[in-house]
């Protein structure tokens, strides 16, 4: 089945020490979109590629990078994590951003602790 | 900006229940609307959606109906099952960008 793969599932850190959560689809979908979800809140879109393009939400913090390298990955890179990063990152898929086809699908999530 | 209003939970019901859980929105233009659902150590999978004034989207025994006059895009489910206990979010789309209401916890009991 096509789908959204998220790894790992559980991420542990130490405070200020970088870390990347890696999602891989096999959607063959144009758009990827990184989401932080503390607990107990809603989604928050952090950024997303269409293509090669980034687009940086005007609120997410420096602290988080994202590099696209094909089509199929995304990686989410936190290079100084704080306490308050601790989160569920989802990433989803879409296959054009606007219109008709923009349906997104989600990957399980990567929860990070922060300790 | 575009906002999402949900009822708050934790909702507890029994099994064969009405469900009911309310939604409302703020928007310039004539949004997209969606309700996702994320089921325990689960992703967000998309339950329905409406794309216009008037539209019911419908899964799974879940209906909602887009109101423009209301603005609302209540989510009701006629007899739930210990199956549908999950978290249910209201979202809307406006352009590429999904805004979702803070979530609804709902517990089905046997």
């Amino acid at each position: 089945d096509a789908m959204v793969i998220q790894n790992p599932r559980y991420q542990v850190t130490q405070f200020g020490k970088p870390v990347t959560l890696s999602c891989s689809q096999t959607l063959n979908h144009n758009v990827m979109y990184w989401y932080q979800q503390k607990s107990s809140q809603a989604p928050k879109l952090l950024f997303h590629y269409y293509d090669k393009d980034f687009n940086n939400e005007a609120d997410t913090p420096d602290n988080f990078q994202s590099r696209r390298p094909n089509t199929s990955f995304c990686f989410l890179d936190i290079r100084s994590p704080g306490l308050g990063d601790a989160a569920m990152y989802l990433c989803a898929t879409s296959r054009v951003p606007t219109g008709s086809y923009n349906e997104q699908f989600f990957g399980p999530g990567t929860r990070l602790t922060v300790l | 900006g575009n906002s999402v209003t949900q009822m708050e939970g934790p909702v507890t019901l029994s099994e064969e229940a009405f469900l009911t859980i309310n939604c409302t929105y703020t928007a310039t233009g004539y949004p997209s609307l969606f309700w996702y659902v994320q089921y325990p150590g689960e992703g967000l999978q998309l339950l329905l959606k409406a794309t216009k004034a008037d539209d019911k989207g419908s899964n799974k025994g879940f209906e909602a109906t887009y109101r423009k006059e209301t603005t609302s895009f209540h989510l009701e489910k006629g007899s739930v099952q210990v199956s549908d206990s999950a978290v249910y979010f209201c979202a809307l789309r406006d352009d590429y960008k999904l805004s979702f209401g803070a979530g609804t916890t709902v517990t089905v009991r046997a």
